[in-house]
């Protein structure tokens, strides 16, 4: 079946640093969504990709949509305490509304 | 508006004990999701619902049952809780009307089984 593997999965950075992390798969996706999860609490979607080769921020954040749509990555400049959590990329199986998710990168930004 | 809640917080059971965890949504989302969250796994899809009275298997359904009654509510039953249904269970919900439409999490809920 789909799978979506993230690298790395975990990765320790100084405040300010910027963050850069990716999602492969071995099958086409048309859809990547990015998540953060908090400790404690449910995921929460942070850029959503819905075309082969788009660039897209919100604040901080980037995310591309790879050209061979089987990518996607996701860089966080000047990172900041808050930016701590596990970050998932996840997509729709083909034509359903069933979403795979990524195993998750976890961050942790020391001060 | 209190988005996507669910209940209870935490609970411990015990081998074979039965339980049904509660997830309520007031978005008037039509589609609702029951996910588990296992270490260096992500989150599996259990069984999810397109509606009102309807619900579908998803990647990991073994072991679990669902009833959607009402719109706003998705119950996820344990009838005889095994130690490898220790998780963290999400729930979430969409509006369901594109295959686009984004999911919105629950805060979970965190399920020992002894």
């Amino acid at each position: 079946g789909q799978q979506l593997n993230q690298s790395p999965q975990s990765m320790f950075i100084q405040e300010g640093e910027d963050v850069s992390m990716n999602c492969t798969s071995s099958s086409i996706f048309n859809t990547w969504l990015w998540y953060k999860q908090d400790p404690g609490e449910g995921p929460v979607l942070l850029i959503a990709l819905y075309k082969a080769g788009e660039l897209t921020s919100n604040g901080r954040l980037t995310a591309q949509f790879g050209i061979t749509r089987k990518d996607s990555f996701l860089n966080i400049s000047a990172s900041i305490p808050s930016d701590v959590g596990i970050y998932f990329c996840a997509g729709p199986t083909s034509g359903t509304y069933k979403y795979i998710f990524g195993t998750g990168t976890r961050l942790k930004v020391l001060a | 508006n209190a988005g996507v809640t669910q209940t209870p917080k935490f609970r411990v059971l015990k081998t074979g004990q039965s339980m049904t965890l509660l997830c309520a949504q007031d978005m008037n989302h039509e589609y609702m999701y029951w996910y588990r969250q296992d270490p260096g796994m992500g989150l599996r899809l259990i069984h999810y619902s397109v509606g009102e009275g309807t619900t579908a298997k998803g990647e990991v359904p073994d072991g679990y049952n669902v009833s959607r009654l009402k719109k706003q509510n998705f119950l996820l039953g344990l009838e005889s809780a095994a130690p490898s249904q220790t998780s963290v269970y999400f729930c979430a919900s969409s509006y369901g009307r594109d295959v686009l439409d984004t999911q919105y999490f629950g805060p979970g809920t965190r399920l020992t089984v002894l």
